[in-house]
């Protein structure tokens, strides 16, 4: 398995607080990649990265914001979580543009 | 939306039999991959086809596509238990798309005993 890890991996936290994900790669990939997973909509990009503080928009990035400092981190910040971002977030690494993607494990989110 | 569509949504075999499923897609690609999902688990990546391939194998799977119906499947031979699966095509578009893939909702495999 790529060297992906994510923490934490569950968490419920209340309505109009801040939270943060972390994703961690030991693989040195470029590019580093968000996404949520919802019933009925299967796999969606919220934010990505293609480097160091370089960043990108996806298809669902209202109300979420990204970092990426170092090349082994990338943080997903919901900057005041509401209960439409419950959900399953994963994060993903590739090394090259159009590569395959490896996939984290996957952090389980509830916003009560 | 860009996004691969999956096709059936649902699929019920016995071990032994193929499962074979279906991908569509709107735009111009680069290339098509496909993932599995076992339950509560992040996502595996199968196969990679390019678009200027037809067909690509991997072990029991194999991958085709025809760019002139936009369209690939997945066929899997001899299925086993352990393929319980969700399975997820992703084509990467060829232009503005950058490095991003776009999932479908994925066909949910079920391989019984």
């Amino acid at each position: 398995d790529a060297g992906i890890t994510q923490s934490p991996r569950h968490k419920v936290t209340e309505t109009g607080t801040p939270v943060t994900l972390r994703c961690h790669q030991t693989e040195n990939h470029r590019y580093m990649y968000w996404y949520r997973q919802d019933p009925g909509h299967g796999l969606r990009l919220i934010h990505y990265s293609y480097g160091v503080k370089d960043t990108d928009k996806g298809e669902v990035s209202d109300g979420y914001s990204v970092s990426r400092s170092k090349t082994e981190d990338f943080l997903l910040t919901l900057e005041s979580a509401t209960s439409s971002q419950t959900s399953v977030y994963f994060c993903a690494i590739s090394d090259g543009v159009g590569d395959e993607q490896y996939f984290g494990p996957g952090t389980r989110l509830t916003v009560t | 939306s860009q996004q691969g569509e999956e096709d059936p949504q649902a699929l019920s075999i016995q071990e032994g039999e193929n499962a074979t499923m279906n991908c569509s897609y709107k735009t111009s690609i680069n290339n098509l991959q496909w993932y599995r999902q076992n339950s509560g688990r992040g996502l595996v990546h199968l196969i990679l086809i390019r678009s200027n391939e037809r067909e690509k194998h991997s072990g029991r799977l194999r991958v085709t596509l025809d760019t002139s119906k936009k369209s690939s499947s997945l066929l899997i031979t001899a299925s086993r238990a352990a393929d319980t699966a969700s399975y997820f095509c992703a084509p990467r578009i060829l232009t503005g798309g950058g490095n991003k893939l776009t999932f479908g909702t994925g066909t949910q495999l079920k391989v019984e005993l």
